[in-house]
């Protein structure tokens, strides 16, 4: 059964530091990795999709990259921003199934 | 439209009664998702639908829950004789073809209190 972990469960850095979020997973067998942001009280916003065959994808301030084999994301945010203070979640698509199987997500916090 | 939309927003009811929840996805989707999100659970899968069909149901909680799908495009999923434990904020998202190459994209949600 796929498991995925995202550590820290909380993080608060000052407004303008570049910062990393880590996600893992146990089976390597996925399809892809999808990043997604989740502001109070709303939906999930897709950041972005790796494909199983990339190591890493890019959208503006935001690189998130990918090792399949060690079951490792990291989805880096450059020059971090008050606006960009929410919940990220990572979330794996495995071989054989269509649904995602999500992590339990790290709150951001950008203090101004 | 140009997202997944849900409604109702904000559904409250009574232990005991049923409800229905609804998700219109984004046009030209064929794959559709629900999935759950409460405190204790973080988000979970309920179900899939291909087209009209639903190959996977496999994280439907119980027998009280079921989902359906009309002219390749709505759903709803109906809750039976709800719970206190299905209190939750119940998602939809839709995408092109199969999850293997395609993003998944949210509706907001229909956040679901059952007192």
């Amino acid at each position: 059964k796929q498991e995925v972990t995202q550590i820290p469960a909380a993080l608060s850095v000052p407004e303008g530091e570049n910062l990393v979020l880590n996600c893992s997973f146990t089976d390597s067998a996925i399809y892809n990795l999808q990043w997604f942001r989740q502001d109070p009280g709303k939906g999930l916003t897709s950041l972005l999709l790796i494909q199983s065959s990339q190591r890493e994808q890019t959208s503006g301030r935001l690189n998130a990259s990918l090792d399949k084999s060690s079951g490792r994301s990291t989805l880096y945010i450059a020059a971090s921003q008050p606006g960009d203070s929410a919940t990220y979640l990572c979330a794996v698509s495995n071989f054989g199934n269509e649904k995602l199987t999500f992590g339990t997500g790290t709150r951001l916090t950008i203090i101004p | 439209g140009a997202g997944v939309s849900q409604s109702p927003s904000n559904k409250v009811t009574e232990k005991g009664k049923d409800v229905e929840l609804r998700c219109d996805p984004i046009s030209g989707h064929t794959a559709l998702y629900w999935y759950r999100q409460s405190l204790g659970q973080g988000l979970e899968f309920l179900i899939y639908f291909q087209g009209n069909s639903a190959p996977d149901k496999s994280g439907l909680p119980s027998d009280r829950f079921s989902a359906e799908r009309t002219g390749g495009s709505v759903s709803t999923l109906t809750i039976q004789r709800t719970q206190q434990e299905d209190s939750a904020v119940y998602l939809c998202a839709s995408s092109l073809g199969t999850a293997y190459y395609n993003e998944q994209f949210f509706g907001p949600g229909t956040r679901l209190t059952v007192l």
